[in-house]
């Protein structure tokens, strides 16, 4: 079983659609969850960390389920420039150096 | 701020060469950098761990003869792949970690380096 799991999509939806995007993790010893987004052949940016409070920034609202392993993204009122592949991230504690582990990713693809 | 500068972005070289690709954290210091390899519609994955003044830290099965680092300051790794293949051709970026963050903290991305090996 992969350490983080996402459905890869790809998502196409309409502008102004809201959509919901799911990750699970293997590892129980993870400690920080984060969402980044990757435009094609860029570095990946972070987009938010997620918190089990659940935390919003504008348009985008993340939620974290510890006893699910299950970390989400919602994204409202899609704009086309959030077309991107959206990567769910998580740090194991006891690695020594804090590794950023990585899904593979979800695409998303916003249409007029 | 926080940012980090990866050079070059872009390579494009013969089999057999060696490449060197380098990270900069031009606004804070990284006693830690990480060096990660994407290929198409996969994750990134981790090469090495690369700490300040000392041995980088190998995820297994990457050669570290192959995949030299190193991190002689607090604000500069390098990575060089040598005597590339096409097999080795990708996209490799690094990251780095303020020193004063703690390991649970995010890491800052530079653009990325495409390496195509022909």
């Amino acid at each position: 079983r992969k350490e983080v799991e996402q459905d890869p999509g790809p998502f196409n939806v309409p502008e102004g659609a809201t959509v919901a995007f799911n990750c699970t993790y293997s590892n129980s010893a993870s400690q920080s969850f984060f969402w980044y987004r990757q435009d094609c052949r860029k570095e990946p940016k972070l987009l938010m960390s997620v918190y089990s409070s659940g935390n919003e920034d504008g348009r985008f609202t993340a939620q974290l389920n510890r006893a699910s392993q299950y970390i989400s993204l919602l994204i409202r009122d899609s704009k086309l420039s959030d077309s991107a592949t959206y990567l769910c991230v998580v740090i194991v504690y006891g690695g020594s150096q804090g590794n950023l582990i990585f899904g593979k990713g979800t695409k998303l693809s916003v249409k007029p | 701020g926080a940012v980090v500068s990866q050079h070059p972005s872009w390579v494009i070289c013969k089999s057999g060469t060696s490449v060197k690709i380098e990270c900069r954290s031009l606004d804070f210091q990284a006693t830690t950098m990480f060096w990660y390899r994407q290929f198409p519609k996969q994750s990134l994955m981790l090469m090495a761990t690369s700490n300040e003044g000392s041995k980088a830290t190998y995820e297994q099965g990457v050669e570290k003869d192959k995949f030299l680092i190193n991190h002689a300051s607090l604000t500069l790794s390098t990575l060089t792949v040598t005597s590339a293949h096409p097999e080795d051709s990708s996209f490799y970026i690094c990251s780095a970690r303020p020193t004063d963050r703690g390991i649970f903290s995010t890491q800052h991305f530079g653009d990325g380096t495409r390496l195509s090996i022909l």
